[in-house]
């Protein structure tokens, strides 16, 4: 599978627990981003790399959240102190250069209780 | 500040129709507008568009830009019901690689 893949598919939390999730990019594309989707809404930008610099993050990306890229390779995002509000999917993509075309993953679904 | 708005959110059809979906956007510096189609989770690629007037194709689906009037229009024939799904338009925020998304239209495609 030369896709964009991320895991866990699908995780359930306890409120205040710290969770991680991974997404490895199709190999020879240096840009990645994360995005977070909920229900009826288009997905959300929260932070983006380009190889291992993290060039942009948005203002949702609240301080509980934090995201690397080590060695320009998989990327992880890290969301601690869960709050119900985390409730979303989280979207992984990924691109060569500029013009934009990203390939998306499957998401995480994460579901805090 | 940069936006997209889709309409109509939610479209319910026969199979064999055809659709025309729609988005505008207003953006600082425009330079693509793409199309992704979302069935269970990820979204996959349809088509960018970067220039005025050029239909681009793909099967039954096809998909023009006019940058005068800032949209865009999803065009699908011959509607199956593997074509439900939600279709998302997309623009590049100006100055960034951060793409903004609407909502998007859900398709329903009834046998």
């Amino acid at each position: 599978d030369t896709g964009v893949s991320q895991d866990p598919r699908h995780k359930i939390t306890k409120r205040g627990q710290n969770v991680t999730f991974r997404c490895d990019p199709i190999s020879e594309h240096n840009r990645l981003y994360w995005y977070r989707q909920t229900l009826g809404q288009g997905p959300e930008f929260l932070t983006y790399f380009q190889n291992e610099a993290q060039l942009e993050k948005s203002r949702l990306l609240s301080d509980r959240f934090s995201a690397e890229r080590p060695k320009g390779s998989f990327s992880t995002l890290e969301i601690q102190r869960t709050e119900q509000g985390d409730s979303a999917m989280y979207l992984c993509a990924s691109s060569l250069n500029p013009p934009y075309e990203a390939f998306f993953g499957q998401g995480t679904r994460l579901t805090v209780v | 500040e940069d936006k997209v708005v889709q309409s109509p959110l939610s479209l319910v059809v026969h199979e064999g129709d055809t659709v025309t979906l729609n988005c505008s956007y207003e953006v600082t510096n425009f330079r693509s507008l793409l199309w992704y189609k979302q069935e269970k989770k990820a979204p996959t690629f349809l088509f960018m568009l970067t220039s005025s007037g050029i239909e681009k194709k793909s099967g039954r689906l096809s998909s023009i830009l006019d940058k005068k009037e800032l949209f865009s229009i999803l065009n699908i024939t011959a509607t199956q019901t593997g074509d439900s799904a939600i279709y998302l338009c997309a623009v590049p925020q100006g100055g960034s690689e951060k793409l903004v998304f609407g909502k998007g239209t859900k398709l329903t495609v009834n046998p």
